[in-house]
Parts: C-alpha cells; structure tokens; sequence
C-alpha cells in the first residue's frame, strides 16, 4: 500500500551533535522527495528537498541521503541547535499520480542544552 | 512580503454550521491543497485545485467543499456534514502540481 514510515517517532540529541531523521517509503515510482520541519502550532516549513536521479544533497547545515535500493530516506542535521527542536516529516510525490504527496506521521527532533 | 496566508488563526463552530476558512498565496502559485492534520499524524489531502476554475477532491474531501475563482483564493467550507471537524488546516500551494509545496500559518478549528 502507499505509505511514507518513520523509524523513530522521537529522536533526542545533545545541542552541537549532529541528528539523523530516517523515513522509510514504499512506492519505487516516487521521484521526489521533500523534509518539511514543523514547530508547535505552525505550518510546516520547507527545509530541503531531492529528486530521485540524486543520492545526496547538501544545504546549509542539512544533507538529504536518499537510497532507491531500499528505499531509504534520511535527513542530517550539522551541529545541532536548540531552534531545531521540531517535528519533521517526510513527504514523497509519486511519479505516477499528477498531484499525490505522501506525507509521513512526523519525527519529534529534541534538542538538549 | 510574498507568502501564504490562512485566516483566521483560531475558528468556532456550532453544531450543524458551516464555517469558511480562508486561504491567499501571493506568490503567482497556479497549484493549491488544503490539508487536515490531526494531534501526532501526518497530513492528509482534503481538496486541491491545479487552476483557477477548477479543483479535485482529495483523500478525505466529505464533508468539506471548496472554491477557487481566484487565482489567489482558495477557501475551504467545513460543512455540517463533516462530524468530527476539530483539527488544524493547512493550506499549501506550489507553482505547478508536482513541485514543492509551501506552507501557510494554519487554521485551528475547534467545535463548541
């Protein structure tokens, strides 16, 4: 079925230490993928997104990996801050549908001081 | 100040009426979605429209209606037929179906 999974639905880091989200995804027909970072009571925010003719993409201070193989997604975040405490999600649009963006149910990112 | 913007930021709504939620994007977007998250999950698709004039219905779009008669406008009615309305909508808009979608504010709704 479509799904867009998490591993861990809440990931607590040291502020300065570097944070891994994972997403999981079934659909091998996606070809976009995008990480949205979400904080309490607002809309999600666009962090960084990657097409599937990629395996990496670097912004500032965030890395997208993405493996088709096993259909794996992660997000890195460098150096940890306390502003990045936050709920992120994994969204992937199917190559096959004209509008489907497959969200997943979030990762709550915990920075410690 | 380009953007997307959802008014307002907290609704009401009485049993059996219908409330309207507003959404503008001044970022000359041709694509909008209105979106429902409920407390811990993710998001799920109510309606979305690729052009002005035209819109489609989503994942979950009973209960809700929509309008898009404006290339900047895209409200969405939660109507009495929806019974369990209290949630936090989101509207998002992109250039083209397909491509990143942006965010606005939010709208809690909450039942009386």
């Amino acid at each position: 079925g479509e799904s867009v999974g998490l591993h861990l639905p809440t990931l607590s880091v040291q502020e300065g230490d570097n944070s891994i989200i994972n997403c999981a995804y079934s659909n091998s027909a996606s070809d976009y993928f995008i990480w949205y970072k979400q904080e309490s009571g607002k809309g999600p925010q666009f962090i960084i997104d990657i097409r599937s003719n990629m395996d990496k993409r670097q912004g500032q201070r965030v890395t997208v990996l993405l493996n088709k193989t096993v259909k794996h997604l992660s997000l890195q975040i460098a150096a940890t801050q306390p502003g990045d405490s936050a709920v992120y999600f994994c969204a992937e649009n199917w190559a096959d549908s004209s509008y489907k963006l497959i969200f997943g149910s979030g990762t709550r990112l915990l920075v410690r001081p | 100040d380009g953007g997307i913007t959802q008014s307002p930021k907290y609704l009401f709504r009485k049993e059996g009426q219908n409330v309207t939620l507003s959404c503008e994007q001044n970022l000359n977007h041709d694509a909008m979605y209105w979106y429902r998250q409920d407390p811990g999950q993710g998001l799920r698709l109510i309606y979305y429209s690729q052009i002005v004039n035209d819109f489609q219905k989503g994942d979950i779009a009973e209960g809700y209606s929509v309008s898009r008669e404006k290339k900047e406008s895209f409200p969405l009615t939660v109507t009495s037929a929806q019974k369990n309305p209290t949630a936090f909508y989101l509207c998002a808009s992109s250039m083209r179906l397909q491509e990143t979608q942006y965010f606005g504010p939010g709208t809690r709704l909450l039942v009386l």
